[in-house]
C-alpha cells in the first residue's frame, strides 16, 4: 500500500478480554514503531523493531503487553486482559531506516469498557 | 535516557501571524535528529519540518522554520503567515543517531502543544 495500515481504526472491547492490534508498514520498510497516544496528551513510546534485531521493548507498560512483527513487515500488537487504563489510541509507524522520518498509520482507537 | 519537554500546552495565533513554538530536549548523545510533527483531528501524523544534529543551518519549509540551539539544547518551531489549516497538535520528537547507544533510533516525543488559529 500507499502508506502504513493499522486495523482495525475503531475496537470496543469489555474489560478482562485480549485484543490484536495490526500494523502493516510500508513495503521495504525495517524500522517498526508502536506508540500510545491518550485523550489529549502525547506519544508514550512503546516497542520498535528493526530489521532482523531484537526489539526494544522497554516501553511495554506491562506483561500484558507484547508485539510480534512476522517476517520483518506486519506486526500484531497484543493486549491480554485489557484494562480501562488501556483505553487509548494506539498509532504505528515505520521509516526505511532508522535515520529517517517515520511514516504514520492513522491509529486504532481502543476502548475497553 | 533521552526526553522532550514542550512547556506550552497551548498556544493561539490570529491567521497571517506569526507563532513560535518552543521545544527542549535532553540528551548525553551529539549525534541525533530532531522533529516536528503535526496532528490535525484526524489524527493522522504528518511531518512538518526535520534537523539533523550535527548541521548548524536552519532547516526551513516554506512558512515553517526551526531556531535549532544545540548547546542550549533547544528546537523551536516558528510558523508564518498562520492559515487556517495549520490548526492542530504540534509535537517536538527526538532521534537517536548515536549507533553505539541503548536508544538508537528510539523516536522520543514531547507532550505535544495545541495550536489554534483565529480568522
Amino acid at each position: 500500500g500507499a502508506g502504513v495500515s493499522q486495523s482495525p481504526s475503531n475496537k470496543v472491547t469489555e474489560k478482562g478480554k485480549d485484543v490484536e492490534l495490526r500494523c502493516d508498514p510500508i513495503s521495504g520498510h525495517t524500522a517498526l514503531y508502536w506508540y500510545r497516544q491518550s485523550l489529549g496528551q502525547g506519544l508514550e513510546f512503546l516497542i520498535y523493531f528493526q530489521g532482523n534485531s531484537a526489539p526494544d521493548k522497554s516501553g511495554l507498560p506491562s506483561d500484558r503487553f507484547s508485539a510480534e512483527r512476522t517476517g520483518g513487515s506486519v506486526s500484531t500488537l497484543t493486549i491480554q486482559r485489557t484494562q480501562q487504563e488501556d483505553s487509548a489510541v494506539y498509532l504505528c509507524a515505520s521509516s526505511s531506516q532508522l535515520n529517517t522520518e517515520a511514516f504514520f498509520g492513522q491509529g486504532t482507537r481502543l476502548t475497553v469498557v | 535516557a533521552q526526553t522532550v519537554t514542550q512547556s506550552q500546552p497551548e498556544m493561539s495565533v490570529q491567521e497571517a501571524e506569526t507563532v513560535t513554538l518552543s521545544c527542549t530536549y535532553d540528551t548525553s548523545e551529539s549525534d541525533y535528529y530532531l522533529f516536528w510533527y503535526k496532528q490535525p483531528p484526524s489524527r493522522q501524523m504528518i511531518l512538518v519540518i526535520r534537523q539533523e544534529a550535527y548541521k548548524q543551518q536552519n532547516a526551513t519549509e516554506n512558512r515553517f522554520s526551526v531556531n535549532f540551539q544545540k548547546a542550549a539544547k533547544s528546537f523551536s518551531l516558528k510558523i508564518s503567515d498562520s492559515q487556517l489549516g495549520d490548526a492542530a497538535m504540534y509535537f517536538c520528537a527526538y532521534r537517536s543517531a548515536d549507533a553505539g547507544g541503548t536508544s538508537y533510533g528510539k523516536l522520543t516525543f514531547g507532550q505535544g502543544t495545541i495550536l489554534t488559529v483565529h480568522p
